[in-house]
């Protein structure tokens, strides 16, 4: 089935450092989807994508529908230790009907 | 609105077992689907139901069956309990099979 490579699969960082981490597919997607999960609970979204460029914020969190809408990116500004937790994107492809998830970024935060 | 509510939270299951577990959205969605989550494979889509009265099979079906038993409610049975399906299953719901998808707080299944 299709594949989205999410890197890094891992990150630690101090608090107040900025985030960034991205997805990529072979296929061409028409949305994409960040969501966050905390230990032991289910996937949280945080932020929706529909179009090819699209910026979209929510709080601290952005987001980017990359153009060649083969990639999306989501950075975190000013980290917080609860920012820790797994991070995964989602993407549905144009001719497609099921998520594809990515694998996750795990990131730790250090106060 | 609770959101996507699944039922159990945990399970132990000797194998040969069965049992069903439950999940429930009030957010009005008209697609339903059940994911499992092992360490190091991510989410994997197990069915889903684009729509009440439909179900369909996702990438890997083997060993389970599900009941779209109405708008609010998608249910997916183990008839058989295997050690293999000891996982943490996943209940998700979205307006329809394109949009965003909203998750259940999982069960965690254990089969001895």
């Amino acid at each position: 089935g299709q594949q989205l490579n999410q890197s890094p699969q891992s990150m630690f960082i101090q608090e107040g450092e900025d985030v960034s981490m991205n997805c990529t597919s072979s296929s061409i997607f028409n949305t994409w989807l960040w969501y966050k999960q905390d230990p032991g609970e289910g996937p949280v979204l945080l932020i929706a994508l529909y179009k090819a460029g699209e910026l979209t914020s929510n709080g601290r969190l952005t987001a980017q529908f990359g153009i060649t809408r083969k990639d999306s990116f989501l950075n975190i500004s000013a980290s917080i230790p609860s920012d820790v937790g797994i991070y995964f994107c989602a993407g549905l492809e144009t001719s497609g009907s099921r998520l594809t998830f990515g694998e996750g970024t795990q990131l730790t935060v250090n106060p | 609105n609770a959101g996507v509510t699944q039922t159990p939270k945990f399970q132990v299951l000797k194998t040969g077992q069965s049992m069903t577990l439950q999940c429930a959205q009030d957010m009005n969605h008209n697609s339903m689907y059940w994911y499992r989550q092992d360490p190091g494979m991510g989410l994997r889509l197990i069915y889903y139901s684009a729509s009440e009265g439909t179900t369909d099979k996702g990438e890997v079906p083997n060993g389970y069956n599900v009941s779209r038993l109405n708008k609010r409610e998608f249910s997916l049975r183990l008839e058989s309990a295997a050690p293999s399906q000891t996982s943490v299953y996943f209940c998700a719901s979205s307006p329809r099979v394109s949009r965003e998808q909203y998750f259940g707080p999982g069960t965690r299944l254990t089969v001895t």
